[in-house]
């Protein structure tokens, strides 16, 4: 069964640094997401992106937050320059249409 | 606005008892409704969803869950819990025919004792 993918599983990153999370959704979806879950809290929505753009988005996903689908098959978040609160696992999601997403495993970002 | 609560943070059952989990929602539109599972270390399973077609849905290993609109409710139940049912919840909501952004629950931890 197809599934969405996320590397790396674990990343440590210093304050002030650039990250890119990557992410292999499944093949023949049309639509990408992001979304954050801190610790103890909520998963969180980031941003949608749809025909090479971005279609929504939170008031989490601000300048310092991209995304990108570079190829045919990798969709990227990069965060510019990481601040402690940005510690949380990321997943991301892949969908045919506008109704079920499916979610990868989640890459764990850790800032000290 | 979308927005789901999940009103137990832990569930504990013994094995071969039901499963209820409990989620309610609330909806400026017609709703979507889901129920993902997530296992340690893995990705977050889709277990059943409500695109308002039958109130009642019948989803994988057994759970099913039903819409109330009266009580804007969408309660996870199962008739026999298994080992393997041990993991974290999630009820979500997202907004009808746009679909896009996905509002999740806190999430229940279900534990099941042997």
């Amino acid at each position: 069964e197809p599934e969405v993918t996320q590397t790396p599983s674990h990343q440590v990153t210093q304050m002030g640094q650039e990250v890119i999370l990557r992410c292999v959704p499944i093949s023949n979806h049309l639509y990408f997401y992001w979304y954050r879950q801190i610790l103890g809290q909520k998963v969180e929505f980031l941003v949608s992106f749809y025909n090479n753009e971005i279609s929504e988005k939170s008031e989490i996903f601000d300048d310092q937050f991209s995304v990108e689908r570079p190829d045919g098959s990798n969709f990227t978040l990069k965060i510019r320059s990481t601040k402690l609160e940005d510690s949380a696992m990321y997943f991301c999601a892949s969908s045919s249409d506008t109704d079920t997403q499916y979610f990868g495993p989640g890459t764990r970002l850790t800032v000290l | 606005a979308q927005s789901v609560t999940q009103l137990d943070s832990h569930v504990s059952v013994s094995e071969g008892t039901p499963v209820l989990l409990r989620c309610n929602y609330s909806s400026s539109y017609s709703p979507s409704l889901f129920w993902y599972v997530q296992h340690p270390n893995k990705g977050l399973q889709l277990l059943l969803k409500y695109t308002s077609a039958a109130t009642l849905v019948k989803g994988i290993n057994g759970f099913e869950a039903e819409f109330k609109k009266s009580e804007t409710s969408f309660h996870l139940t199962k008739p026999s819990a298994h080992m393997s049912d041990a993991a974290e919840y999630f009820c979500v909501v997202s907004r009808y025919n746009t679909g896009n952004q996905f509002y999740f629950g806190t999430g229940t931890s279900l534990t099941v004792i042997p």
